[in-house]
């Protein structure tokens, strides 16, 4: 079975500051693998897919297979980066999603 | 707005009572997804429908069910409701499928409240 931990559900950190929102994963096939945000009273959206190593808004994420993780780094948060963030994992048939529970990052001033 | 819509965006009802979920996807998508949200269960895949057929299953009751229709609109079936059936329940949708794995666009949810 595959799942999706995401250890911290709030993460507080002030402006300017690096993050860093971990997530690990448990699967048994090649995943792939994906960080969604939803800001306030906005829809769940996708932020960034590992198969694109691409940087969104300044955050990138690094597939380790090695240590099962996908954690999401941004090097100077901002306050606008506060919001929901889940990390989700695809099964090869490119079906279902499976989701971690969420961190709420907070960027303080 | 071209994106996933859904209605209603709030539903109150009693247990034991049966309530209808609609998600129109985006224009062009064939595949949509139904996700539960819940403060215990985090966001759980439910079911997914392909061009009117089922294509995965998830986590889904069997006092749930869910259907594609040809203009492709989906909806889900709740009965029996029960008071841990209480969730923001979302309609996703993508362009093809279901061989490999396209960016799934979420509607704003349904806030359903069973009391």
């Amino acid at each position: 079975a595959q799942r999706v931990t995401q250890p911290e559900k709030l993460l507080s950190v002030f402006k300017g500051a690096p993050v860093e929102l971990k997530c690990n994963y448990s699967y048994s096939g090649s995943p792939e693998l994906f960080w969604y945000v939803q800001y306030s009273r906005q829809r769940l959206q996708l932020l960034l897919r590992h198969i694109s190593r691409e940087s969104i808004k300044g955050f990138t994420a690094d597939l380790n297979k090695g240590e099962t993780s996908f954690h999401l780094k941004k090097p100077f948060a901002q306050e606008e980066d506060s919001a929901m963030y889940y990390c989700a994992l695809s099964d090869n048939a490119g079906n279902m999603l499976t989701f971690g529970g969420g961190t709420r990052l907070m960027v303080k001033p | 707005d071209s994106g996933v819509t859904q209605t209603p965006k709030h539903l109150i009802t009693a247990t034991g009572q049966r309530v209808t979920l609609r998600c129109s996807p985006r224009s062009g998508d064939l595949s949509v997804y139904w996700y539960q949200q819940s403060l215990d269960q985090g966001l759980q895949f439910l079911i997914q429908y392909y061009n009117g057929e089922e294509r995965a299953k998830g986590n889904i009751l069997e006092r749930f069910s869910a259907q594609q229709f040809p203009d492709l609109h989906s909806e889900l079936n709740l009965s029996s409701l029960e008071l841990g059936d209480s969730a923001l329940y979302f309609c996703a949708s993508s362009a093809e499928g279901p061989i490999s794995y396209n960016e799934q666009f979420f509607g704003p949810g349904t806030r359903l409240t069973v009391l």
